[in-house]
């Protein structure tokens, strides 16, 4: 499978506990995108790398929020301190100049 | 709250029939669309992306329509097959490489 790949694909944490999800884009891909989707909603951009440097985030991505992509290849998504409306789907996508193909995204439920 | 959030707008079709699912965009300086279909507990699949310097695009059984006098994009499906069955959400891009995506529409094959 050459698809987007993230792990874990479920997550269930308590409150305060730290998480870290990881994500696999398209080899080819230099662009990597993280979003956070709740439910019946769609996704919202958090950040984004083009090779291991990440050129943007979101207001949305608090400092208990971090990402890293260290030799441009896969991802990872750190949360601190997970609160309760933490709780989420976390998708990764990888693209190229214009395009983006989500994973199958991480569920985290914070309880 | 979450609620509201599940009401999102529904469009139910005959198998067999087409269907034309519509989203309105926010920005006129958007240049970049794409369509993502959205089965349940997976993530978005895309479907058909079209930039705006276009105003028609067609796929296999998918076509996607760009008016960016009154900023509308919709995506219509040929001979609807039960697999069609998701929510649908229509993104834009503008100026830098996040996509925004806007509220989804439940498509709903009838037998």
């Amino acid at each position: 499978d050459t698809g987007v790949s993230q792990d874990p694909r479920h997550k269930i944490t308590k409150r305060g506990q730290n998480v870290t999800f990881r994500c696999d884009p398209i080899s080819e891909h230099n662009r990597l995108y993280w979003y956070r989707q709740t439910l019946g909603q769609g996704p919202e951009f958090l950040t984004y790398f083009q090779n291991e440097a990440q050129l943007e985030k979101s207001r949305l991505l608090s400092d208990r929020f971090s990402a890293e992509r260290p030799k441009g290849s896969f991802s990872t998504l750190e949360i601190q301190r997970t609160e309760q409306g933490d709780s989420a789907m976390y998708l990764c996508a990888s693209g190229g100049l214009y395009e983006q193909y989500f994973g199958p995204g991480t569920r985290l439920t914070v309880t | 709250g979450e609620s509201v959030g599940l009401h999102l707008p529904t469009l139910s079709v005959q198998e067999g029939d087409n269907s034309i699912i519509n989203c309105a965009y926010s920005n006129s300086a958007s240049d970049y669309f794409i369509w993502y279909k959205q089965e349940s507990g997976k993530g978005p699949q895309f479907i058909i992306d079209i930039r705006s310097n276009m105003d028609k695009r067609q796929g296999q059984r998918v076509t996607v329509l760009l008016n960016k006098t009154v900023k509308h994009l919709s995506l219509q499906i040929a001979a609807t097959q039960p697999g069609d069955s998701a929510v649908y959400f229509c993104a834009e891009r503008f100026g830098n490489e996040k996509l925004t995506f806007g509220t989804g529409t439940r498509l709903t094959i009838i037998p």
